[in-house]
């Protein structure tokens, strides 16, 4: 069974700083895929960045990178230059070989200006 | 190009009733999965389709169902509706399927709430 793990319920964060939003995961495949999801209060889940199991280079799009260690089954996300309009819940989110996604519980990040 | 377009955006039901949700995947993917989002439970997988097939299955019950037609769009009905199926429903689609996937597009759900 596959498990995601966020322990930060909450987070604040000051306009231009970064910031790390935590989240690990357990599960006994070797091929896997992990994402990132920004969900506004409106609901829609967007995607932020995507890491594959056996990709060797963190991944980074934009502002944010996925700071992706395997040993200690982390993919911690990045967010650099925190704009008032990243305020919103971040799932942290695992795709196993059956395409299912299994999320975590989510981090409400705040920027405050 | 559209997005995943899910309607309708807001539902009201009575419980016992039945409902059917409707997700029109990017044009080109053949994959659709659903998910139940609670305050309680968070994200929870329903199930997933390609090609009209129903290839994988959450831990629900079966009041809960749904099916892909070959444009690859996709409905999820509830049947017999509980005040526990309150929830925003959210759909999912993507170009490959199971390990074949690097990017999951949401739609913006529909919110049913069951009275």
């Amino acid at each position: 069974a596959q498990k995601i793990t966020q322990t930060q319920p909450g987070m604040f964060v000051q306009e231009k700083e970064a910031v790390t939003l935590d989240c690990t995961y357990d599960t006994s495949d070797q091929s896997y895929g992990l994402f990132w999801y920004k969900q506004p209060s409106s609901g829609e889940m967007i995607f932020l960045i995507y890491q594959g199991s056996y990709d060797e280079q963190n991944a980074t799009e934009g502002r944010y990178s996925l700071n992706f260690q395997k040993a200690r089954k982390s993919a911690n996300l990045v967010i650099s230059a925190s704009q008032l309009g990243d305020s919103a819940m971040y799932f942290c989110a695992m795709r196993g070989p059956g395409g299912k996604l299994t999320f975590g519980q989510g981090t409400i990040l705040t920027v405050h200006p | 190009k559209a997005g995943v377009t899910q309607t309708p955006r807001y539902l009201i039901k009575t419980r016992g009733q039945q409902v059917t949700l409707s997700c029109s995947p990017i044009s080109g993917h053949r994959s659709v999965s659903w998910y139940q989002q609670t305050p309680g439970q968070g994200l929870q997988f329903l199930f997933e389709y390609f090609s009209e097939t129903q290839r994988n299955k959450g831990n629900f019950p079966g009041r809960f169902s749904g099916r892909q037609f070959s444009n690859s769009r996709s409905e999820m009905n509830v049947s017999t509706l509980e005040l526990g199926d309150s929830a925003l429903y959210l759909c999912a689609s993507s170009l490959g399927e199971g390990l074949y996937v690097y990017g999951y597009t949401f739609g913006s759900g529909t919110r049913l709430t069951v009275v």
